[in-house]
């Protein structure tokens, strides 16, 4: 079964406010966790990480939570544009080189001007 | 797309004919994936390769092969194409010199199999 899930398939929001895209993880063992965002037709894009031993790390207008007790991980969006309209995925994997990357199974974000 | 190139973007078959993907990379990176994207089940790992000619399999490797015989090329081959291979394959790539190795995505093929 999947190990990482979006709480929410999708989410709409106006312009200007901020967004939370949420995902639940199960495999205690993960220990890399990222955020893409995927346009109609395009390949996933990286927006930010997180490594197990931090709770926050903060990008341009993006911020990744991670609280482990609870195996959560959310994903803000500050001052949402029209161009941050798109799927995210959260995904985790643990911490050596080359495995693979377990997708969660998206949550669109759709943004109204 | 991270100096990653998908070829062909787009392709129709028939069921039973052979299919091969291309990934090509201009990054040098050691690590390259096959991924598959359906509706309702996100991207999940076909097969990957860790070097020139190491590859290994992934959680939905059944019905297809790969191969790397360059560091820059990765193909994946639908010996028989069925129509439950009708499907979005994204190739990725990742350096592998570090413990938090980031996968880096391609543009994708859109593969239909009547």
């Amino acid at each position: 079964g999947e190990s990482v899930g979006l709480h929410l398939p999708t989410l709409s929001v106006q312009e200007g406010d901020n967004s939370i895209i949420n995902c639940a993880y199960s495999n205690s063992a993960s220990d890399y966790f990222i955020w893409y965002k995927q346009e109609s037709g395009k390949g996933p894009q990286f927006i930010i990480d997180i490594r197990s031993n931090m709770d926050k790390r903060q990008g341009q207008r993006v911020t990744v939570l991670l609280n482990k007790t609870v195996k959560h991980l959310s994903l803000q969006i500050a001052a949402t544009q029209p161009g941050d309209s798109a799927v995210y995925f959260c995904a985790e994997k643990e911490d050596q080189a080359g495995t693979a990357l377990i997708f969660g199974k998206g949550t669109t974000l759709s943004v109204s001007s | 797309d991270a100096g990653i190139t998908q070829s062909p973007r787009h392709k129709v078959t028939e069921t039973g004919t052979p299919v091969t993907l291309r990934c090509h990379q201009t990054e040098n990176h050691r690590y390259m994936y096959w991924y598959r994207q359906d509706p309702g089940h996100g991207l999940r790992l076909i097969h990957y390769s860790y070097g020139v000619k190491d590859t290994d399999k992934g959680e939905v490797s059944d019905g297809y092969s790969v191969s790397r015989s360059k560091t820059e090329d990765f193909l994946l081959t639908l010996e028989s194409a069925t129509s439950s291979q009708t499907s979005v394959y994204f190739c990725a790539i990742s350096h592998g010199l570090a413990r938090t190795d980031t996968q880096y995505f391609g543009p994708g093929t859109r593969l239909t199999v009547l």
